[in-house]
């Protein structure tokens, strides 16, 4: 089992609509849960980080965490296509190190 | 704030040769961090420094892998003899102790 998980996708979401995006994880022991979009071809940029159980906003982006069930999501509300990009979630554990799942791609159509 | 750089932004290298990748962090960051990241996956973690001491190193680093950060600001990753499964890309990143971790814009390697 992979530590971190993520369908591929792509998940096709028409502009405006919201777009949930899941990510599970296997070690309980895991304590920071971060949310990175990523563009083809560049480097990964934070969007979100999320520490606690229960929901974080920021502007159009929402991340929840629950950690009984070991999912954390990203819910992006009125979505853009300048939003069609990878989307990346990390965990660390115990040490900094982030452990990556393999993202899932978003596709946002006018 | 200026953000994570990182020097080349691309590598093409034969088979063989060795090479070095530069990072500066962001200036107040004592943390910094190498990941490596194929096509299609997520980025892999490789190590990490706090200061000018390296704390861990993954298993996947091999011996031809070395990294140092000597006075505690910039780092270099040097690749020894390289491989064509070295073809990736090397990102780096920084962060203030235990936060979040801001990455570079990577360094493209080619090896042919």
């Amino acid at each position: 089992q992979k530590e971190v998980e993520q369908n591929s996708g792509p998940l096709s979401v028409p502009e405006g609509a919201i777009a949930s995006l899941n990510c599970t994880y296997s070690d309980r022991g895991s304590q920071s849960f971060f949310w990175y979009r990523q563009y083809s071809g560049k480097s990964p940029e934070l969007i979100m980080s999320i520490y606690s159980n229960g929901d974080k906003e920021d502007g159009r982006f929402t991340a929840q965490l629950n950690k009984a069930s070991q999912y954390v999501s990203l819910l992006i509300r009125d979505s853009q296509p300048s939003d069609s990009a990878t989307y990346l979630c990390a965990v660390n554990i115990i040490t900094d190190k982030l452990i990556f799942g393999t993202g899932t791609r978003l596709q946002v159509f006018p | 704030d200026t953000g994570v750089s990182q020097d080349p932004r691309h590598k093409i290298t034969k088979r063989g040769q060795n090479v070095t990748f530069r990072c500066d962090p962001i200036s107040e960051h004592n943390r910094l961090y190498w990941y490596r990241q194929t096509l299609g996956q997520g980025p892999e973690f490789l190590t990490y420094f706090q200061n000018e001491a390296q704390l861990e190193k993954s298993r996947l680093l091999s011996d031809r892998f070395s990294a140092e950060r000597p006075k505690g600001s910039f780092s270099t990753l040097e690749i020894q003899r390289t491989e064509q499964g070295d073809s990736a890309m090397y990102l780096c990143a920084s962060s203030a102790q235990g936060y979040e971790q801001y990455f570079g814009p990577g360094t493209r390697l080619t090896v042919t």
